[in-house]
């Protein structure tokens, strides 16, 4: 069974503030690493799908990096907006074709 | 819109029965991957398919079946149903395995 583990479960932070959470995945057979925003009664959005180690991907205030040497991937989310309240995603892609998500990180930003 | 669409969206039935879920991909897109997401739990992956191939199997129990056909079109068959079937089942098509899954609404099942 595959670990992809999120952290934290859960994050609120105020408005304009910036934040980051953590995707850790297995460090081997590595394929890919997505990363999606989920809005309450809404399906997965995807926000980026990177496969190089060291990859960075920016869209907005929002940027990705990827590290899959030690089996990790930060999201960052700079100047948080009420907008921005949703659960992220990270899905670990390998060489088993298969694309196992995490638990999600839910981010509550405060007005 | 994601362009991937699932129907029904609901779905009651009672234990013991078989149902189907069935899903359009997106335009252009080979690969169809189903996913359930239980209460509190969340995205676990069932199996994909890719030009009504499987292509890769998660943790689908032996009751759940699925295809993919020619029109690339894919159904999920779920028979005799537990109350623990009750779940959100999604899914989702992609364009290659480094692309992004595009996801559709989910069909809502409820076993009494």
């Amino acid at each position: 069974i595959l670990n992809v583990e999120q952290s934290p479960q859960s994050l609120h932070v105020q408005e304009g503030d910036s934040t980051n959470f953590t995707c850790s995945f297995p460090s081997s057979n590595f394929y890919a690493l997505h990363w999606y925003r989920w809005e309450t009664a809404k399906s997965p959005e995807a926000l980026f799908v990177m496969t190089l180690n060291g990859d960075e991907k920016k869209k907005g205030r929002i940027s990705a990096t990827l590290n899959t040497k030690e089996g990790y991937s930060y999201l960052y989310i700079k100047g948080s907006q009420p907008e921005d309240s949703a659960t992220y995603l990270c899905a670990f892609g390998g060489s088993a074709r298969q694309l196992t998500f995490g638990s999600g990180t839910q981010l509550t930003v405060l007005p | 819109d994601s362009g991937v669409t699932q129907t029904p969206k609901h779905l009651i039935t009672a234990t013991g029965q078989r149902v189907t879920l069935r899903c359009s991909p997106r335009s252009g897109d080979l690969s169809v991957y189903w996913y359930q997401q239980s209460l509190d739990q969340g995205l676990q992956f069932l199996i994909q398919y890719y030009n009504g191939e499987e292509r890769a199997k998660g943790n689908i129990l032996e009751r759940f079946s699925a295809q993919q056909f020619p029109d690339l079109h894919s159904e999920l068959n779920l028979s005799s149903l537990e109350l623990g079937d009750s779940a959100l089942y999604f899914c989702a098509s992609s364009q290659s395995y480094n692309s992004p899954l595009h996801f559709g609404n989910g069909t809502r099942l409820t076993v009494t």
